[in-house]
């Protein structure tokens, strides 16, 4: 496609249930960013894969978030047993790779944890 | 954390330049200047990037103080679809690391 899309664009979650967010970045885009939105802020960063590797995962905000990005192109952001505070919009970005600094942002994925 | 600080709102008149103000006193000699913006309920878009020359392109001027402690960002003739929050941000062009968003500012462009 002509830029980042990610599915679905929203996403209601009873608390404790688990959920999967994907993320199709553009084609022959090396590097993939995540971040994560709450109402009223400025975007967070959650990990960064170039190709299938993860190269930092520092913002995962608990070991119940897990992404992957297994043949290095599609990526799926996975939250376990979503809590309250986990409702946010997530963002997901990709990029040429290292000597291309312009990040892509998709619409993001709304999710609300009720 | 952020290493810029922005106004946290600012108004303007469509149809008038729009100058948004940033400054980033402490940005190393191999940091670049970022802006990019965020439309209501959309990811945020890149506008433009320098160093430490004035830029400019299809959508914005970048000018960037001597010192490097500040810049401006410029739309040259604001339109209502330029609503959006805006944020400065600066990062080692080069590498493809992660961009660190601060609160931004929240640009309202008026009728």
């Amino acid at each position: 496609g002509a830029g980042v899309s990610q599915s679905p664009r929203y996403k209601v979650a009873k608390r404790g249930q688990d959920v999967a967010l994907r993320c199709d970045p553009i084609s022959g885009h090396v590097s993939l960013f995540w971040y994560q939105q709450a109402l009223g802020q400025g975007p967070e960063f959650l990990t960064y894969f170039q190709n299938e590797a993860q190269l930092d995962k520092s913002g995962l905000p608990s070991d119940r978030f897990f992404a992957e990005r297994p043949e290095g192109s599609v990526s799926t952001l996975k939250i376990q047993r979503t809590q309250q505070e986990d409702s946010a919009v997530y963002l997901c970005a990709s990029s040429l790779g290292l000597l291309n600094t312009e990040a892509f942002f998709g619409q993001g994925t709304r999710l609300t944890v009720v | 954390d952020a290493k810029t600080t922005q106004p946290p709102s600012m108004d303007c008149a469509e149809g008038r330049a729009a100058n948004l103000p940033c400054n980033h006193s402490t940005i190393s000699g191999n940091e670049y200047v970022y802006w990019y913006r965020q439309i209501h309920s959309q990811g945020p878009q890149y506008i433009i990037h320098g160093l430490k020359n004035n830029e400019t392109n299809e959508m914005a001027s970048l000018i960037i103080t001597e010192d490097r402690k500040s810049s401006t960002l410029i739309l040259p003739h604001a339109t209502l679809r330029d609503t959006a929050v805006y944020y400065c941000i600066v990062r080692v062009a080069g590498r493809d690391d992660k961009i660190i968003f601060g609160k931004g500012t929240r640009l309202h462009i008026l009728p």
